[in-house]
């Protein structure tokens, strides 16, 4: 059974850093590409980042892009996601979501998410 | 940047009707390889995101054939025949066919 556990979450301020963790199991983690998308507070989902099975390609959403970095250890199975000078806005669940093979990059798996609360 | 507007922020239906979502594409997901990368999934409070359809119109793994994917270019609609309580949900699309990937602004679904 394919499992996605995120951890890290938790309260913290303006300005400062964050990691956040994905557990994958139950499926090959080094064959499949990889995401994290991010819901605020009765809002719609937005996605953040992918990264290729391999780790070599990244892409971020505009609103993260040069402040997070998606990065992953296949020998772990575990996805990161390294968030630095977090803002209000970044005030969200935070998901983790494998991209199917073969399928047109949606994403088939999902974890049930991280709260991430940025504030003073 | 592919913007995609669902209109409908919410739709209230009773059970055993049929009800249709729509989201319209900024520009066509109709890819080289003939396929729309354009997909949709459901939100379940307290139940993780579920993928339902994905190419427009081809179900996932265990989704009932109530739950129908359909359209092209840059109008996609999901449509649920017979309705069912637990059907209640948000539902969103989701292009892939940019590296930027966009969602729909999602549309819930409500009893009537």
């Amino acid at each position: 059974e394919v499992q996605l556990v995120e951890s890290g979450g938790g309260l913290v301020q303006p300005g400062r850093s964050l990691k956040l963790s994905c557990a994958a199991s139950g499926f090959t983690f080094s064959d499949y590409n990889m995401a994290w998308v991010r819901q605020a507070p009765t809002k719609g989902l937005e996605w953040v980042a992918s990264i290729s099975y391999g780790g070599s390609n990244t892409h971020y959403g505009d609103s993260v892009k040069g402040r997070f970095t998606i990065s992953r250890d296949n020998a772990k199975s575990t996805l990161y996601l390294q968030m630095d000078s977090l803002r209000s806005e970044d005030t969200a669940t935070y998901y983790c979501a494998r991209h199917g093979t073969g399928s047109g990059w949606y994403f088939d798996f999902w974890g049930p998410g991280t709260m991430v609360t940025v504030s003073s | 940047q592919i913007t995609l507007t669902q209109q409908a922020e919410s739709l209230w239906v009773s059970p055993g009707e049929k009800v249709s979502i729509t989201c319209r594409a900024s520009q066509s997901l109709l890819y080289t390889d003939g396929k729309h990368y354009l997909s949709w999934y459901q939100q379940r409070p307290g139940q993780t995101t579920k993928a339902l359809i994905y190419h427009a119109s081809i179900r996932t793994d265990g989704v009932p054939t109530r739950f129908i994917g359909s359209g092209s270019g840059t109008e996609f609609t999901l449509s649920i025949e017979d309705v069912q309580p637990e059907d209640i949900a948000l539902y969103y699309c989701l292009q892939t066919l940019k590296k930027l990937l966009t969602f729909g602004s999602g549309t819930k679904l409500e009893i009537k």
